[in-house]
């Protein structure tokens, strides 16, 4: 399968813990997407990469929130002190260039902070 | 970004067409209308997308009113695979680095009875 993988699928952790998400985009896909999704809703953007380029960020990524695609290729999401309002799927989507191309998602990253 | 109003719920019969509903009135002339599902337990995948013509794939149809302000979601013949959230989401693709980001809504939860 060459789909948009997510490691891990789940994590739990305490509040105040670090943890960091792995995201590998389908391959020669430039562009890389970040979404985070609660209970009921539907999933909200939070950043994206064109290659290695951070291009975009949301309000919604605070100072707690990293994200990195050093190489072009995998993204890692870092979320430091992690609080019990960041439990959340964490979804990523890969694409091809070209604004209206669809998005590729993954199977997401399910974060309970205990 | 332009805003879509969708049903909360939907109910179709397995076997049966249902066609799904969006409003976007403030739709602008470089919207490209999107639909994306996401099914249980799993990130969201495209369905389809247009711009002023209806459109037509393997999964479904997209019929887009004469004045852009509203489209219908047809699916042809539901079935029980079908049952998911389907979201209905404006993409500006004006620029290079405009219509990156899917804003989702809360979508339609569609339900296919047996």
């Amino acid at each position: 399968d060459t789909g948009v993988s997510q490691d891990p699928r789940h994590k739990i952790t305490k509040r105040g813990q670090n943890v960091t998400f792995r995201c590998d985009p389908i391959s020669e896909h430039n562009r890389l997407y970040w979404y985070r999704q609660t209970l009921g809703q539907g999933p909200e953007f939070l950043t994206y990469f064109q290659n290695e380029a951070q291009l975009e960020k949301s309000r919604l990524l605070s100072d707690r929130f990293s994200a990195e695609r050093p190489k072009g290729s995998f993204s890692t999401l870092e979320i430091q002190r992690t609080e019990q309002g960041d439990s959340a799927m964490y979804l990523c989507a890969s694409s091809p260039l070209g604004s209206y191309n669809e998005q590729f998602f993954g199977p997401g990253t399910r974060l309970t902070v205990l | 970004d332009a805003k879509t109003t969708q049903p909360n719920s939907m109910e179709s019969n397995e076997e049966e067409p249902v066609h799904l509903p969006c409003n976007h009135s403030t739709i602008s002339g470089t919207d490209y209308i999107h639909w994306y599902r996401q099914l249980p337990s799993q990130g969201p995948e495209y369905v389809i997308h247009g711009l002023t013509s209806n459109v037509n794939n393997r999964m479904a149809s997209l019929a887009i009113a004469e004045d852009r302000k509203s489209s219908t979601l047809i699916l042809h013949r539901a079935t029980l695979r079908d049952a998911a959230v389907y979201y209905c989401i404006l993409r500006d693709v004006g620029g290079e680095t405009s219509g990156s980001r899917l804003t989702f809504g809360e979508g339609t939860q569609l339900t296919v009875n047996p």
